[in-house]
């Protein structure tokens, strides 16, 4: 079946540092993901959407690569700061149907 | 409204209990999501609404669970005889358009702070 993952153990990394977060996915290929930014407590916020003919997305400090050959998506933060700790989670949705497929997230901790 | 609302944000069943939780998606807003999310898991899909028709209902867990949005607009997600293992966050997110598969701005999701539902 159809499935999006990412590395469930937490990541935690410098102030200042570039944080890379992964998601595989496999027996599918999707037109597009998207990751998003979740705080505890609070709903997902979409940050960025990348398709499956774009290598690369950049929106302020945050890059997105889709690497169809290894079926992986990587999304960084440069210059990372404790502001943005959170989980971040990656989704994608695939054939027609409606239904989007999350990851189980990857939570970043930036340390001052 | 500024973003998607859900009511109420804390539910405290007990075991057998119907409960009914509400989302008020933004304004305008076609398609409508209602997902589980456990502890430490990403959201799950539950089933999704295109204005008022139920178009796809396949995460739905069993037939304790019913949705509905009657107008197209404002959604209620029903648990019927609750269990322990509904405990969970439930969320719901609207969309402007029609899901696509061009990636394009109808594709972005808008979340709620979603329900917090404890089964005791």
């Amino acid at each position: 079946s159809q499935k999006i993952e990412q590395n469930s153990e937490a990541l935690n990394i410098q102030e200042g540092k570039t944080a890379t977060l992964t998601c595989n996915y496999t027996n599918y290929s999707p037109a597009y993901l998207q990751w998003y930014r979740q705080d505890p407590g609070r709903g997902p916020v979409f940050l960025l959407l990348i398709r499956e003919n774009e290598k690369e997305k950049r929106k302020e400090r945050l890059k997105v690569t889709f690497d169809t050959t290894l079926k992986q998506s990587l999304f960084h933060i440069t210059a990372s700061q404790p502001a943005d700790s959170a989980t971040y989670l990656c989704a994608s949705r695939y054939s027609s149907a409606s239904k989007i497929i999350f990851g189980s997230g990857t939570r970043l901790s930036i340390r001052p | 409204g500024a973003g998607v609302s859900q009511s109420p944000r804390y539910k405290v069943a007990k075991r057998g209990q119907d409960v009914a939780l509400r989302c008020d998606p933004i304004s305008g807003h076609v398609s409508l999501f209602w997902y589980q999310q456990a502890l430490g898991q990403g959201p799950e899909f539950l089933t999704y609404f295109q204005n008022e028709a139920q178009l796809d209902k396949s995460g739905l867990p069993s037939d304790r669970f019913f949705a509905e949005r009657p107008e197209g607009s404002v959604s209620t997600l029903k648990i019927q005889r609750t269990q322990q293992e509904d405990s969970a966050v439930y969320l719901c997110a609207s969309s402007s358009r029609v899901p696509g598969l061009a990636g394009g701005p109808e594709d972005t999701q808008y979340f709620g702070p979603g329900t917090r539902l404890t089964v005791l």
